[in-house]
């Protein structure tokens, strides 16, 4: 049983283009984050969402929002894709007040 | 706010050897620290984490991490190098808000040679 799966694993798309990765988790937490791997490795906290709080690291263009259809899932929509944006983003998730955050296996994303 | 900093991007080690990967944090409040691990193509997998109880922490695959406050430290070590501890490894504190953000250091890539 998979913790925390994003879907699509890869993606390939073109610049200008609008595309959603999914994220789900099925271990009951009720907060959620979006992470952003760039091609050196260094990852970066873009949203985590809890209890219908959203909190935004300014860094983040308001191309990307984050969106919660339920407690189980936050989905990653990005519009206007730039050549930028290519990286691996990583979903994750955790309970409050316990430190520890589970992360999904990551969607490769290239922008062409 | 809060930081890591890893020290030497790549590190490499003759199988069975020591392994110590360092890391030392900045924040402005008594930390949480993790130490994750990322094997090719896959997500993080938390190794170990220091939440203020033991200095000594430790964690899976016979890793483990002191926390030093005087040094502003939590290095990783393990005694014996596997082949299969070949990964990136990433330091991370949490900023302990109502999001718990965390911080990643850049990551260190261990090789581990036969």
């Amino acid at each position: 049983d998979t913790a925390v799966s994003q879907t699509p694993k890869y993606l390939v798309t073109q610049m200008g283009n609008d595309k959603s990765i999914k994220c789900e988790q099925n271990l009951g937490h009720d907060t959620m984050y979006w992470y952003k791997q760039d091609s050196k490795k260094f990852l970066k906290i873009m949203f985590s969402y809890n209890n219908k709080e959203l909190i935004i690291n300014e860094t983040v263009p308001n191309r990307f929002s984050p969106k919660s259809p339920d407690k189980a899932h936050l989905n990653l929509h990005i519009n206007s894709l730039e050549l930028g944006d290519s990286a691996v983003y990583f979903c994750a998730s955790s309970q409050v007040g316990q430190e520890t955050q589970y992360f999904g296996p990551g969607t490769r994303l290239l922008v062409l | 706010a809060q930081s890591v900093t890893q020290l030497g991007s790549h590190v490499s080690v003759s199988e069975g050897a020591l392994v110590l990967l360092r890391c030392n944090y900045s924040s402005s409040v008594p930390p949480y620290l993790f130490w994750y691990v990322q094997y090719p193509n896959q997500g993080l997998q938390l190794l170990l984490k220091y939440t203020s109880a033991a200095t000594l922490v430790k964690g899976i695959n016979g890793f483990e991490a002191e926390f030093k406050k005087s040094e502003t430290s939590f290095h990783l070590t393990k005694p014996s190098a596997h082949m299969s501890d070949a990964a990136e490894y990433f330091c991370a504190v949490s900023d302990r808000a109502g999001a718990n953000n965390l911080f990643f250091g850049t990551g260190t890539r261990l090789t581990v040679i036969p």
